[in-house]
């Protein structure tokens, strides 16, 4: 399976200000992923990225609170733009490196916005 | 009604003892399943993965799916303190994934 390098592990962050996560991945893979895992419920996906194209948001996203870069096939940027209290969260990055058999995940970041 | 339900515990067992970890699901178009151990502080780590209904075992660990009443089960043999984390379920369509919420599992020396 993959390897995910993901950084930061945690930070703190006043509201209002951008906070830009980093993953990156050991091998070639076709799409990234980005999950939102609050306290208490499910993983929650945020959006699909896809190199060389625009990243696909589901529904509760968008793209001007939560800019996706793909540049190449190991690597995924998530920023969280104008944060508030409630973006407070892990934010965590994951392939699917089997084909819809299993997704490894980076080891997360932990965001808390004051 | 949610893709995949889980009881988010928390379970506190004795070592030794064996540990049953159960979600149902809805989807009646998933294909596969799977079992995610997540420490706390880390990101989800991949246990088990199953395609057919059935058990699929891998050392003290059990993965059980039943498709006729979509119940999805994880049994943990000889449970040790370090199993000590959350354990998610999940299944997929093979485009979509949807996770359970987790079920945090204490282990006692």
């Amino acid at each position: 399976s993959a390897v995910i390098s993901q950084k930061p592990s945690r930070d703190i962050c006043q509201r209002g200000t951008s906070l830009t996560i980093q993953c990156q991945v050991d091998s070639q893979v076709t799409m990234m992923f980005w999950y939102r895992q609050q306290p208490g419920q499910s993983l929650t996906l945020i959006a699909t990225a896809n190199q060389g194209s625009e990243a696909t948001y589901e529904s509760g996203f968008v793209i001007d609170k939560f800019p996706i870069s793909r540049p190449n096939l190991t690597f995924s940027t998530l920023t969280v733009s104008n944060m508030s209290p409630e973006d407070s969260s892990i934010y965590l990055c994951s392939v699917d490196w089997s084909a819809g058999g299993g997704y490894t995940f980076g080891s997360g970041t932990r965001l808390t916005v004051v | 009604q949610k893709e995949v339900e889980q009881d988010p515990g928390p379970l506190s067992v004795p070592e030794g003892a064996i540990v049953s970890l159960n979600c149902t699901y809805s989807n009646s178009a998933f294909q596969y399943f799977m079992w995610y151990r997540q420490y706390s502080r880390k990101g989800p780590e991949l246990l088990m993965y199953t395609y057919s209904s059935g058990n699929k075992e891998d050392g003290r660990f059990t993965a059980q799916v039943d498709k006729s009443s979509k119940y999805i089960s994880l049994f943990i043999r000889d449970s040790q303190p370090s199993d000590s984390a959350t354990y998610l379920c999940a299944g997929t369509t093979g485009n979509q994934f949807y996770f359970g919420t987790g079920t945090s599992l204490t282990v006692i020396p």
